[in-house]
Parts: structure tokens; sequence; C-alpha cells
């Protein structure tokens, strides 16, 4: 079953909205939530959330982690046509090894109509 | 800015070939990782590697596929022997030795295609 779910998975837009979207998730020994802007082939990263509540910003976008209820958002003011892209959530969780890989969810695929 | 490089960015090869994808981290980066993304579906983990081994692998990472970090500087994954099914986009990425920066980053791609 997936342990990191994304939504919606899909949204269409005009320039100038503000969108938010969602990542909920169910592990165990959570360690941090990731949140990636995918474009053409490599996520690039955005933003890393490991306490609850508290926002962090990056122009535009911001991002908040509530671990209480298992979810994260993204927030994008306003959209550009550059913010079209396949946005990914994924969860790093405590799994005994060493090197823990991150758990993906299916991503948010933004279309920023001009 | 620092980054994760691959090579190549495309290769096409017959079913039952090797192929092996290199992979150079950033460079203080002591952490390596490999993921796949099959065309439409999400990024999967395959494997992790950390002081010359293995440290976290998937049910994806059979005995098929191998890891290795022949020198200082390149991390390779290698498939013995290709099946039309591990035609995807394999990504690198590595992540700093300090536990309290965790962010993984992620090199371009190579895109496999099976045939």
């Amino acid at each position: 079953e997936d342990k990191v779910v994304q939504s919606p998975l899909s949204l269409v837009v005009h320039e100038g909205d503000t969108v938010t979207l969602n990542c909920s998730y169910e592990v165990t020994n959570f360690r941090s939530l990731l949140w990636y802007k995918q474009e053409k082939k490599a996520p690039t990263f955005l933003f890393m959330l490991t306490s609850s509540g508290i926002e962090k910003k990056s122009g535009r976008l911001s991002s908040i982690l509530d671990k209480k209820e298992l979810f994260s958002i993204l927030n994008i003011t306003a959209t550009q046509t550059g913010d079209s892209a396949v946005y990914l959530c994924a969860v790093l969780y405590f799994s005994g090894g060493g090197a823990d890989g991150l758990t993906f969810g299916k991503g948010t695929h933004l279309i920023i109509q001009p | 800015e620092p980054e994760v490089t691959q090579t190549p960015s495309h290769q096409v090869t017959q079913m039952g070939q090797e192929v092996i994808l290199r992979c150079v981290p950033i460079s203080n980066h002591l952490y390596f990782y490999w993921y796949r993304q099959i065309l439409g579906q999400k990024v999967e983990f395959l494997v992790s590697f950390y002081n010359n081994e293995i440290s976290e692998k998937s049910e994806i990472f059979d005995d098929q596929f191998s890891v290795e970090r022949p020198d200082g500087s390149n991390f390779t994954l290698k498939i013995r022997s290709t099946k039309l099914e591990d035609s995807a986009m394999y990504f690198c990425a590595s992540s700093d030795p300090d536990r309290t920066e965790e962010t993984q980053y992620f090199g371009p791609g190579t895109r496999l295609l099976v045939l």
C-alpha cells in the first residue's frame, strides 16, 4: 500500500493563482519530509521539513508539516508558467540501517496556463 | 554550485546484455543512492551505499543489480542481464555526511531502454 499519498494528482490553474499541494504519509519512525520539483528530468530539492508547525519559505513557495495529522502542504502564490512541473513529496524514515532511501509519492502534475 | 553528474544520459541495450550506469556524487558527500522511475510511475528507491558497502536495499534490488565505488569519485550501478522491465530513468543521488542535513541531491538521470 502507498505510504506517501499526494493530492491532487494533477492541477491546472491560471497564471497568478495560488495553489496548495497536499501530501499525507503513513510511516513509523518518521525522520523528515522533503519536497522536490521535477521538470524534465532530475528532481530538484525545494524543502526539507522535520518539525511540526514551522513554515519554510523560499520566494513564492512555502511549506509546513503537521506531524500529528501526518501531512504536509506546499503552497505556491502568484503562480507563473515556470512553476509548471511535477511536485514530488518524499518521506525519510528510520529503517534500522545507515543511509535510508526516500519513499516518494506519485507526484502532483501542476500546469500553469498563461 | 556542486552537483551530481551521471553518464550516459541515454542508453539503449538489447535484452540480456549488461549495462553499467555511472554517477559522480557531490565531492564531500558520503552517502550515495540509486533510484529508478519507470515512465509514468513514481520514483522508487533501489539501494543506498555508505562506507564502501550497501546500507539499505529495496526488494527491487535483486541479484541482477550491483553497486560499486571503484575509485574516489565514481559510483556505479550494474545490471547484469537486462530485462525489458528494466527500462526506466535511473537517478543517482548523494547526501552530506552531517546527519543534521539529510537532503538528497539528485543527478540528471540515465534513461535506459531495453529492447
